[in-house]
């Protein structure tokens, strides 16, 4: 069975930093692109980032690209997401999702496999 | 890259049918046929319930059905049940590596 556990969200202040973390199991985690997407309070979904299962492929929304940095052990079947510079925009609950693809690109685009996610709150 | 369009709510009673529309433009839904969709109950997981347009993964009901036509792309849940109630978020793939996601429904079954 799949399993994508999110950790590391909580509150943070404008322009801090914070570090999430998905552990996964249930699948040979290095075979799969995975990825971030995120819902606001009261929003829909967002796509963030994803990358691709050997970890040299990296892809980002404009809207945090340049501020997160996402990346993956395979040795330890975890994927992180390193966000810096955080704006109050940024507040939301973040989905560590997984690809059908080792890769990602148009045919490969969507997420078969979702955790729950963990809520990130960027407030002063 | 602008948020597909969904209308924020649909309803049916237990049986009947419901259709949403995810209408996007040429440069993602009608340029291209991967076209997914979700269903979210608040504070769970979201699951995956069509993908290329129409593809069903296995475990979901045939009851859930996906289309296109042109920029516009369309869920329907047939035979609708009480445990279908949840937001339902269609996503386009939208070229140079991005992705875009509708606005979401809110699907009440009555």
């Amino acid at each position: 069975e799949v399993q994508l556990l999110e950790s590391g969200g909580g509150l943070v202040h404008p322009g801090g930093s914070l570090r999430l973390s998905c552990a996964a199991s249930g699948f040979t985690f290095s075979a799969y692109a995975m990825g971030w997407v995120r819902q606001a309070p009261g929003k829909g979904l967002e796509w963030v980032s994803v990358i691709s299962g050997s970890g040299g492929s990296t892809y980002y929304a404009d809207s945090v690209k340049g501020r997160f940095t996402i990346s993956r052990d395979n040795s330890k079947n975890t994927l992180h997401l390193q966000m810096n510079s955080l704006r109050a925009e940024d507040t939301a609950v973040y989905h560590c999702a997984k690809c059908p693809g080792g890769i990602w690109s148009g045919y490969y685009s969507y997420f078969d496999y979702w955790g729950q996610g963990t809520l990130v709150t960027v407030s002063s | 890259q602008s948020a597909l369009t969904q209308p924020p709510s649909a309803s049916g009673s237990p049986g009947q049918s419901v259709t949403i529309s995810c209408t996007g433009t040429s440069s993602d839904v009608g340029g291209y046929n991967y076209v997914s969709w979700y269903q979210h109950h608040p504070g769970t997981a979201p699951k995956l319930m069509i993908y290329e347009v129409s593809k069903r993964p296995s475990g979901v009901p045939d009851r859930f059905s996906g289309s296109k036509s042109g920029n516009t792309a369309s869920l329907t849940v047939s035979g609708l049940q009480a445990e279908d109630e949840a937001d339902y978020y269609c996503s386009s793939y939208a070229g140079s590596n991005n992705l875009v996601f509708g606005t979401g429904t809110k699907v009440t079954v009555l």
